[in-house]
């Protein structure tokens, strides 16, 4: 089955700094969405690379995906404390069971 | 993009009683998911809820410990029935617009504490 799995890192970074994070999944997808979650609350959605794209960028988001290898990474760069967050890929595969899979996810924790 | 609001945004239930989370979406959307996540894990899929179909569950959820309501495009209740300790998450809707490569939003967010 498909399934997005972070390195189980946890970053700590200082303010400035750019704060990397990997993905890998297992299986063909159709896209890979990264999230944003601060302390437990929802869900924001950072950015979606489609299986026919390499990179994207975002604003301070850079995300590159590797469908050879099955890994992506998040890249933020200039990092601020406002990054402080849990950090989730999830692999879309919009035909069979039609479900978007969550990795682990990724504490960063951004140092003023 | 898609609005999302559901009330409560947290709650501390009894143990044997029964909480109905509720999802309001800004727009019509297809497709409704409810997800769940247990303190410091990921999150876990708990249905597929598409108006005008029963909803589909994930293998280990049953309709009724969560049963899900869909009246309408832009509308959809959980409801977390006869609790205990273990359903103690945070409980989050989502919605997915038309088309194969839509990007999932997701809601703020219902934080249950059971006891």
């Amino acid at each position: 089955s498909q399934q997005g799995e972070e390195d189980p890192q946890a970053l700590s970074i200082q303010e400035g700094e750019n704060a990397t994070m990997n993905c890998s999944y297992k299986t063909s997808i159709n896209n890979l969405q990264w999230y944003r979650q601060n302390s437990g609350r929802g869900l924001v959605h950072l950015i979606l690379i489609r299986s026919n794209e390499r990179e994207k960028h975002s604003g301070r988001l850079r995300v590159t995906l590797d469908t050879s290898k099955k890994s992506s990474s998040l890249l933020i760069t200039a990092s601020r404390a406002a990054d402080t967050a849990s950090y989730f890929c999830a692999t879309g595969r919009y035909y069979g069971n039609n479900r978007l899979a969550f990795g682990k996810g990724n504490q960063v924790v951004v140092i003023p | 993009s898609a609005v999302i609001s559901q009330k409560p945004s947290r709650d501390i239930c009894q143990r044997g009683t029964s909480l109905t989370i509720q999802c309001q979406v800004d727009s019509q959307v297809t497709m409704m998911f409810w997800y769940r996540q247990q303190p410091g894990q990921s999150l876990t899929l708990i249905a597929t809820a598409n108006q005008g179909s029963e909803a589909t569950y994930e293998s280990g959820f049953v309709i009724d410990k969560f049963p899900i309501s869909r009246p309408n495009l832009t509308f959809s209740t959980l409801t977390v029935s006869n609790m205990s300790p273990e359903d103690s998450s945070i409980y989050l809707c989502s919605v997915r617009t038309s088309g194969r490569q839509e990007t999932q939003y997701f809601g703020p967010g219902t934080r249950l504490l059971v006891l």
